[in-house]
């Protein structure tokens, strides 16, 4: 597709079910990003990934969180028993990396979570 | 380390005026600067970026934005805003070899008619 996609885009779950969010990035960006949005609050860096490196796992706010992403494509966003505090946007990035640290993101719509 | 601060969290114009939304950063070594917007129930739009050069910067939509290094800031700027223009913009900075940027807050921009 022409830009960064995300799914679902909205999804309800009762508390301490398990989600799984999908993000597809630009074809040929090397880089994805996913980050969380809080209502009224800035993004917050959860995990980068680059190409085949291991990836940048620093902003993930608990081990409930995790990420895989297949080679330079899909991505997948898993939260673990799902708390009230989990609700908001969750947003995904990719980047093509190729000028290096240079380069602007390209953002998905974002999946909105509510926990109930 | 790096962070980047938009001190305005709203900001209200009227059509046909410029506008203003603010930023300042901190960075330890060379900043590459970002402006996003963003439109409701939608992603993060990329505006323009400073990362070395001319201090204006010329971007999408008729947007600009001026890198004063004495001063830390970016700020982002519009001779004649429209109500279209309306939405979340956020500032966005990274340091040197760093990939990955730390976003401010956002500032609501309100172009009322």
């Amino acid at each position: 597709g022409a830009g960064v996609s995300q799914s679902p885009s909205n999804k309800v779950t009762e508390k301490g079910k398990d989600v799984e969010l999908r993000c597809d990035p630009i074809s040929g960006h090397t880089a994805l990003y996913w980050y969380r949005q809080r209502l009224g609050q800035g993004l917050e860096f959860l995990i980068y990934f680059q190409g085949n490196s291991a990836p940048d796992k620093s902003g993930l706010p608990s081990d409930r969180f995790s990420a895989e992403r297949t080679g330079e494509s899909v991505s997948t966003l898993t939260i673990q028993r799902t708390q009230q505090e989990d609700s908001a946007v969750y947003l995904c990035a990719s980047s093509s990396q190729r000028g290096g640290p240079i380069d602007e993101q390209y953002f998905g719509p974002g999946t909105r979570l509510t926990v109930t | 380390a790096q962070s980047v601060a938009q001190p305005e969290d709203q900001v209200k114009v009227a059509e046909g005026n410029p506008l203003t939304v603010k930023c300042t950063y901190s960075v330890s070594g060379n900043p590459y600067l970002f402006w996003y917007v963003q439109y409701p129930n939608r992603g993060l739009q990329f505006l323009l970026k400073y990362i070395t050069g001319d201090n204006l910067v010329k971007g999408s939509y008729g947007f600009e934005a001026e890198f004063n290094k004495s001063q830390t800031s970016f700020h982002l700027k519009k001779p004649s805003a429209l109500v279209s223009d309306s939405a979340l913009y956020f500032c966005a900075v990274r340091d040197g070899g760093s990939y990955i940027p730390t976003f401010g807050r956002g500032t609501s921009l309100i172009v009322h008619p």
